[in-house]
């Protein structure tokens, strides 16, 4: 089946620890994207990229990192720097059109 | 102003209810119109798209665009449990890399 992979399903991270997010897509879309989601808001993106070793900021990209070394895998850091990271992590795909597919999400827990 | 505003709700409609779900735009440059459901701890699921002012119709889910107004709704016909979740509406001017979300609507439809 093609579609989007996300993992893990639940992170929890420490005080000052980095962590990496995995997303992996079969479905041959060129640009990946990650978002963030958090209660009552709308998704905000972190980082696109839309094509390989190529990727750009986005709205809220301050304590995050990407690379985009294949086609198929677009894995996002958190990084210490990220003050409130504590959200739910969504990646997402397209062909190059308006509509984005979206993997089933990661969510982080700062403990 | 936000550039895409949609009411957060929560809605609860028994069920076989007619729901209206809506969103407003302020940037004339958008042309792309998409609904996605998101289920609780899920990743949204593409359930409309439209470019086009004027009604799109697909089973019970009717999407409705007016650019003059620039407002967009989504109408769910003899509305099922399982139809409970949370809607986002998402605008681009271009490609997906330029979509603004709404916040989302929560919907419960009760047995």
């Amino acid at each position: 089946d093609g579609g989007i992979t996300q993992s893990p399903k639940y992170l929890f991270r420490k005080e000052g620890q980095n962590v990496t997010l995995s997303c992996e897509q079969n479905l041959n879309h060129d640009a990946m994207y990650w978002y963030r989601q958090d209660p009552g808001q709308g998704l905000r993106l972190i980082y696109y990229s839309q094509i390989v070793n190529d990727f750009q900021k986005g709205d809220i990209a301050e304590g995050y990192s990407v690379s985009r070394e294949k086609k198929e895998s677009f894995p996002l850091t958190v990084t210490s720097a990220q003050k409130n990271p504590t959200a739910f992590y969504l990646c997402a795909s397209s062909m190059g059109g308006p509509q984005a597919f979206f993997g089933q999400g990661t969510r982080l827990t700062v403990v | 102003q936000k550039e895409v505003e949609q009411d957060p709700g929560p809605l609860s409609v028994p069920e076989g209810a007619i729901v209206s779900l809506n969103c407003t735009y302020s940037n004339s440059a958008f042309q792309y119109f998409m609904w996605y459901r998101q289920y609780s701890r899920k990743g949204p699921e593409l359930l409309m798209y439209t470019y086009s002012s004027g009604n799109k119709e697909d089973g019970r889910f009717t999407a409705q665009v007016d650019k003059s107004s620039k407002y967009i709704s989504l109408f769910i016909r003899d509305s099922q449990p399982s139809d409970s979740a949370t809607y986002l509406c998402a605008i681009s001017s271009g490609s997906a890399r330029q979509l603004t979300f709404g916040s989302g609507t929560q919907l419960t439809v009760l047995p």
